[in-house]
């Protein structure tokens, strides 16, 4: 059975940084892209980063590139977002997705989410 | 950058009833439309890819359609577990992937 469990979430104050992990299991690692996507309370979903099953590509919406970075360690089967230069409007519950081998562009498991507040 | 818009934002019906989603494109991402529901508190779950196949699991009440810029969600009779919201993503033209805004099926 798939399973990705996200971690490092948190309280942080704005202009600061978190590392977000994903811990995949139940499925070959290495095989698949992964990506992340964020939804604001009470709001929709807003596609961050995606990344190539090897990690040598990596894909950001225009607004998060430069601040956010996606990486991956296919040897831990785990998933990280570097987020630094935090902002009120990054505040959210950030989702670690797959993606479908047949299509790098269909998340077709979703882990439960790991909520970051920034706030002073 | 595609946008994607959906109607109703809000849909009010009733158990046993048929649901009709709509979702917009601004530019035609030919048939590479996605519908996913998210009930509260949990993950977006897949429903229909590639506008009309469903997703392992994905009960055969819900069926998508269409082809260009017009897209459809059709729950044929809706059960208890089936109010949550529902967003559609197209995976034609990306970077940037998109999602719609949502909508939120009422009991």
């Amino acid at each position: 059975e798939v399973h990705l469990v996200e971690s490092g979430g948190g309280l942080v104050q704005p202009g600061g940084s978190l590392r977000l992990s994903c811990a995949a299991s139940g499925f070959t690692f290495s095989s698949h892209w992964m990506g992340w996507v964020r939804q604001a309370p009470g709001k929709g979903l807003e596609w961050v980063a995606n990344i190539n099953n090897d990690g040598s590509k990596e894909y950001y919406v225009d607004s998060m590139r430069g601040r956010f970075t996606v990486s991956r360690d296919n040897a831990e089967t785990s998933l990280y977002l570097q987020l630094n230069s935090l902002r009120a409007e990054d505040t959210a519950v950030y989702y670690c997705a797959r993606l479908q081998t047949e299509s790098n562009v269909i998340f077709d498991y979703w882990g439960q989410g790991t909520l970051v507040t920034v706030s002073s | 950058e595609v946008v994607l818009t959906q109607s109703p934002a809000t849909l009010s019906l009733s158990p046993g009833e048929r649901a009709t989603l709509s979702c917009r494109a601004s530019q035609s991402v030919d048939g590479y439309l996605l519908w996913y529901q998210q009930k509260p508190g949990q993950a977006p779950r897949l429903l229909i890819y590639d506008s009309s196949k469903r997703a392992t699991g994905v009960p055969a009440r819900f069926s998508g359609s269409g082809f260009g810029t017009d897209f459809t969600l059709t729950i044929s009779s809706l059960e208890p577990e089936d109010f949550a919201v529902y967003f559609c993503q197209q995976r034609k033209t990306w970077p940037p992937i998109t999602f719609g805004p949502g909508t939120k099926l009422d009991i």
